[in-house]
């Protein structure tokens, strides 16, 4: 089975913190995601990976930036977080079309 | 880009009654549907998925069907059950894309007893 660990399944921070979320990955697969999910409007696709030191901007990249130093590890950084950031983050890790997600961190800013 | 509508936003079923699940997307290009169900204070799980090469693809009480003609795609669930309940998301995605994929905006499904 394919595991998609998330590091916190929630987190609270103040507006103007730098926050990490961490997304481990244990199938070797080459492509990870990072997605956000808010109520009526689904999965919204921040940015992707499709190997080490590479990635590519989603839809919605503003306000966020991502790491992968490794291929099991890809992370979401909020430079400077806002209030318009809270939201269910989920991180994806794909072979060819098929995608696998994390249990989610659910992010509130204060 | 590629758009996806997804309706209706709930939907509220008798256990052992059908449930379908309507998507429609706009970008001819995609080739590949998948459809994920996510249960409370989960991440999505994908449930079944179909080509473009393909109609129609069945796995136990689920079904998903494909008009490429009319661009949309649909999720059918037979006899369902209380376990069935939960959030159900169509996606979209085209080869070369680099496997992005574009998802619906949901459907609460809601199986009463």
């Amino acid at each position: 089975d394919v595991k998609v660990t998330q590091s916190s399944r929630y987190l609270v921070k103040r507006t103007g913190e730098k926050v990490f979320l961490e997304c481990v990955q244990d199938m070797d697969h080459e492509n990870m995601f990072w997605y956000r999910q808010d109520p009526g409007l689904g999965l919204r696709l921040i940015y992707f990976s499709y190997d080490v030191k590479m990635k590519e901007k989603g839809d919605i990249p503003e306000g966020y930036s991502v790491s992968r130093e490794k291929k099991e590890r890809f992370s979401l950084i909020l430079e400077s977080a806002s209030t318009n950031q809270t939201s269910m983050y989920l991180c994806a890790t794909g072979l060819s079309d098929t995608q696998y997600f994390g249990p989610g961190t659910r992010l509130t800013v204060l | 880009g590629e758009n996806v509508e997804q309706h209706p936003s709930t939907l509220s079923v008798q256990e052992g009654d059908s449930a379908v699940i309507k998507c429609t997307y706009s970008d001819s290009a995609s080739n590949y549907f998948p459809w994920y169900k996510q249960e409370l204070g989960k991440g999505p799980q994908l449930i079944i998925d179909i080509r473009s090469n393909v109609g129609e693809k069945k796995d136990q009480r689920i079904a998903v069907t494909l008009n490429k003609t009319a661009k949309h795609f649909s999720l059918h669930i037979t006899e369902t059950q209380p376990e069935d309940s939960a959030v159900y998301f169509c996606a979209a995605s085209f080869t070369g894309g680099g496997n992005k994929l574009t998802f619906g905006t949901g459907t609460q499904l809601k199986v009463e007893l």
